[in-house]
Parts: structure tokens; C-alpha cells; sequence
């Protein structure tokens, strides 16, 4: 099956630093979504972007599914982006597979 | 608003117990899932349904069960509850279709002693 890494494992930063999370996966995939868990452990969803670049106000990921690479941005983070970050994969008639995870801290 | 509800949030039991956790969703949406986290695992499928009366095994199905009887609601049923069960667990939906955005529930924490 596919497998999902996620890098860093750890992220600490500054309230108002940026950042940029990478989700690598070892095959082709057409589908891709990320999400946040924040600390109350609700999912979020952040985008569903299986290629291309979508931003959502300090927000922005892109994914290039032909080098198996996507990118999560965050701009000006605040203590509120705190939390993991997960990226999930998937080919057509497969379900999502989820990879382990960037938890963030944000330091105020 | 459409929404996805998990009850109970928080359940205690013992071991051999049967449970059952409840995922209902408002978004009329074909598809939903259970999932299982536990730290060092991330996020792993336990069952998913297409539709009314479709049932799937996902990666770590064995001692759950699931059953469809309608568009709104997948209970996710351990059998007889093992320490091993111990985890939060989530319920997702999305629209038909493989790999549609898929929409979580806030979870279900379940304590097995």
C-alpha cells in the first residue's frame, strides 16, 4: 500500500513565525487532504487539493502529485494553530491513508 | 448546518463487554467511515460504507463490526471489548465517490479496563 511520511515529526515556533510542513507518499495519487487536530482533538479540515496551490487566509498548500510531495504553509502563526497537522492520501478506488503527523506548538 | 454527531464522547467499560458507538451525520452523504487513533499509529480504518446495506473491512477490523441501515447513521459494535480496543475513535463521512473530502466527527474516547 501506499505509505504516507510527514515532515518535521516536532515543530516549535514563535508566535508570528512561519512555517511549511511537507506530507511525502510513495506512489501517484489523485486525492489529497490536510488536516489539523487541534488540542481539544477535533479534526479539521484545512484543504482538499490532490494538485495545484490553494490559499485560505494565513493558509496555503500545494501539491505536486507528480513528485509524490505535498506542502503545507502557515504564515504569522498564532498559539491558536497549535496542534498536529495530518496529511491523507488516496488513489482512485482506495481509501484515504493517513500519514503520522506534524504536531506544531506555537509559543506565545 | 449539516454536522456529523458521535455519542457518547467518553465511555467507560470492562473487558468482554459488548459496546457500541454511535456516528450519525446530517449531510445526506454516501460514504462514512470509522477510524481508530492511538498514539504512534496516526489515524487507521477499522470499517467503511458506500451506502445502505454495504458494509467494508478496512486495515484493522478485526473485533468491530458495523451494519447500514439507513443513509444517516454507521454504529461501530466491539463484540466482546478488549484493553486493546482502548482508543479515540472517529467517524467520517463524504459524498459518494472514492476520495471525496471527507468530513470528522469530534471523536469517541473509549476506556477499556
Amino acid at each position: 500500500g501506499i505509505q504516507v511520511e510527514q515532515s518535521p515529526p516536532d515543530l516549535i515556533l514563535q508566535e508570528g513565525a512561519n512555517s511549511t510542513l511537507r506530507c511525502n507518499f510513495s506512489d501517484s495519487v489523485n486525492n489529497l487532504q490536510w488536516f489539523h487536530q487541534n488540542p481539544w482533538g477535533q479534526l479539521i479540515n484545512l484543504f482538499y487539493i490532490p494538485s495545484g496551490t490553494k490559499q485560505n487566509g494565513r493558509l496555503s498548500a500545494t501539491t505536486v502529485a507528480t513528485e509524490r510531495y505535498s506542502l503545507l504553509y502557515i504564515s504569522s502563526s498564532q498559539t491558536t494553530d497549535s496542534g498536529v497537522y495530518f496529511c491523507a492520501v488516496g488513489l482512485y478506488g482506495q481509501n484515504f491513508v493517513f500519514g503520522p503527523g506534524t504536531r506544531l506548538s506555537v509559543l506565545p | 448546518d449539516a454536522e456529523i454527531t458521535q455519542s457518547p464522547r467518553h465511555k467507560i467499560t470492562e473487558t468482554g463487554r459488548q459496546v457500541t458507538l454511535a456516528c450519525h451525520q446530517t449531510w445526506n452523504h454516501n460514504n462514512m467511515f470509522w477510524y481508530r487513533q492511538d498514539l504512534g499509529h496516526g489515524l487507521r480504518l477499522i470499517h467503511y460504507s458506500y451506502g445502505v446495506q454495504d458494509t467494508n473491512k478496512g486495515e484493522v477490523s478485526d473485533g468491530y463490526s458495523v451494519s447500514r441501515s439507513n443513509t444517516e447513521d454507521l454504529p461501530l459494535t466491539l463484540e466482546s471489548a478488549a484493553s486493546s480496543q482502548t482508543s479515540v475513535y472517529f467517524c467520517a463521512s463524504s459524498e459518494a465517490g472514492t476520495n471525496q473530502p471527507q468530513h470528522f466527527g469530534d471523536g469517541t474516547r473509549l476506556s477499556i479496563l
